[in-house]
């Protein structure tokens, strides 16, 4: 069953516009939820997690149980943010899953 | 496609003994990487490879590891002599294109404790 989903292959927006990266996740219990990063030639780095509760490169995610979602969002996005984005969900026990990833291109 | 597929899920044994991940990318995917994660040190990328070629091993902790790709749709992830220190969730990820944008499709992982 696909724990992790992220609805959107590819997004595009103007630079300066608002982003959202959406993710939802299956899972019953209290998951921790990650938003990993992979700019064009570089490896797959974490961008930040739920727990932590930070904003990292302007970047924000709420984890809402109610929806289970965790949608990544940016009030204004800039062209250096145009990079491949993974959700990713850790339940107990060290299990781990990722999304199919969103390709996020912010236009000049 | 039943998208990218590890094995063994799970895989306890001693240290000193080999343990050996196996990878069966997502067909027509031509990119294999493998990827450990940590509590400490969160995602790292171990190797990748590229149309079987293995083109960055820079993440290969030490000589103790080692990773083939023997043809398009295998590969395996060896540690000898394993450690305690080596337990972690071992990813393998498939990608079609040699470039890092493409995305990348992941396994569920083998959690491996060394014991």
């Amino acid at each position: 069953a696909q724990r992790v989903t992220q609805p959107e292959k590819l997004l595009s927006v103007f630079k300066g516009a608002p982003v959202e990266l959406k993710c939802n996740y299956s899972y019953s219990g209290s998951p921790e939820l990650f938003w990993y990063v992979q700019y064009s030639r570089q490896r797959l780095q974490l961008l930040l997690r739920h727990i932590s509760r930070e904003s990292i490169k302007g970047f924000t995610a709420d984890l809402n149980k109610g929806e289970t979602s965790f949608h990544l969002k940016k009030p204004f996005a800039q062209e250096e943010d145009s990079a491949m984005y993974y959700c990713a969900l850790e339940a107990p026990g060290n299990q781990f899953y990722f999304g199919t990833g969103t390709s996020l291109t912010v236009i000049p | 496609d039943a998208g990218v597929i590890q094995s063994p899920r799970h895989e306890v044994t001693e240290m000193g003994q080999e343990v050996t991940l196996r990878c069966k990318p997502i067909s027509g995917h031509n990119s294999l990487f493998w990827y450990r994660q940590t509590m400490m040190r969160g995602l790292e990328l171990l190797i990748y490879f590229n149309n079987n070629v293995p083109i960055d091993d820079s993440g290969m902790p030490e000589d103790r590891f080692s990773a083939k790709m023997p043809n398009a749709s295998f590969s395996t992830l060896k540690i000898q002599p394993s450690e305690p220190r080596d337990s972690a969730v071992y990813f393998c990820a498939s990608s079609f294109g040699g470039t890092a944008v493409q995305p990348q499709h992941f396994g569920d992982g083998t959690r491996l404790s060394i014991l």
